[in-house]
């Protein structure tokens, strides 16, 4: 089992619409969670932090997450064409180190 | 935000010769650094974890000798790829950790590196 998974997608969503994109993890003392975007030929940007259970909203992005279920999501509210990107998904484990997902291939299509 | 430059961003090389390639955080100390490879279409793969004052600690199958590096202060890293050859050629992203932000990693902005 992979330390943190991710559907690779590609997922396609129409223009306007909610983008949800979900990521497990397999370390139960994890305290950090990240969301990374990255464009095709560029570096991954930081986009959205968590460390608590619930919800963070920043602008159309809301990060959840469930530490019982070991579960992490994002939804991207009113998708544009610009969301289109790898989304990549973070977890810090307990020992402090910072784990990847193979991210998820989102499209949004006009 | 927290700020993480590289250089050069593009370089292209011959077969044989070394490669060196620069990892600042502007804005912030970074005690930790790391070090990732990507190609075309593939997720990151992390190649090294760099520390400040001591020696890094690479992933499996990364030969230490040919990707060296350097973390001599608190806001520099430096990844020299040594002998490169063409399967060399990726895209070398860095990240610096923010421990004031609780273990957040920023990344520059990546180095394409293609050896001739």
């Amino acid at each position: 089992q992979k330390e943190v998974e991710q559907n690779s997608g590609p997922l396609s969503v129409p223009e306007g619409a909610i983008a949800s994109l979900n990521c497990t993890y397999s370390d139960r003392g994890s305290q950090s969670f990240f969301w990374y975007r990255q464009y095709s030929g560029k570096s991954p940007e930081l986009i959205m932090s968590i460390y608590s259970n619930g919800d963070k909203e920043d602008g159309r992005f809301t990060a959840q997450l469930n530490k019982a279920s070991q579960y992490v999501s994002l939804l991207i509210r009113d998708s544009q064409p610009s969301d289109s990107a790898t989304y990549l998904c973070a977890v810090a484990s307990s020992a402090s180190k910072i784990i990847f997902g193979s991210g998820t291939r989102l499209s949004i299509r006009p | 935000g927290a700020v993480v430059s590289q250089h050069p961003s593009w370089v292209i090389c011959k077969s044989g010769t070394s490669v060196k390639i620069e990892c600042r955080s502007l804005d912030f100390q970074a005690t930790t650094m790391f070090w990732y490879r990507q190609f075309p279409k593939q997720s990151l793969m992390l190649m090294a974890t760099s520390n400040e004052g001591s020696k890094a600690t690479y992933e499996q199958g990364v030969e230490k000798d040919k990707f060296l590096i350097n973390h001599a202060s608190l806001t520099l890293s430096t990844l020299t790829v040594t002998s490169a050859h063409p399967e060399d050629s990726s895209f070398y992203i860095c990240s610096a950790r923010d421990r004031t932000v609780r273990e957040t990693q920023y990344f520059g902005p990546g180095t394409r590196l293609l050896v001739l």
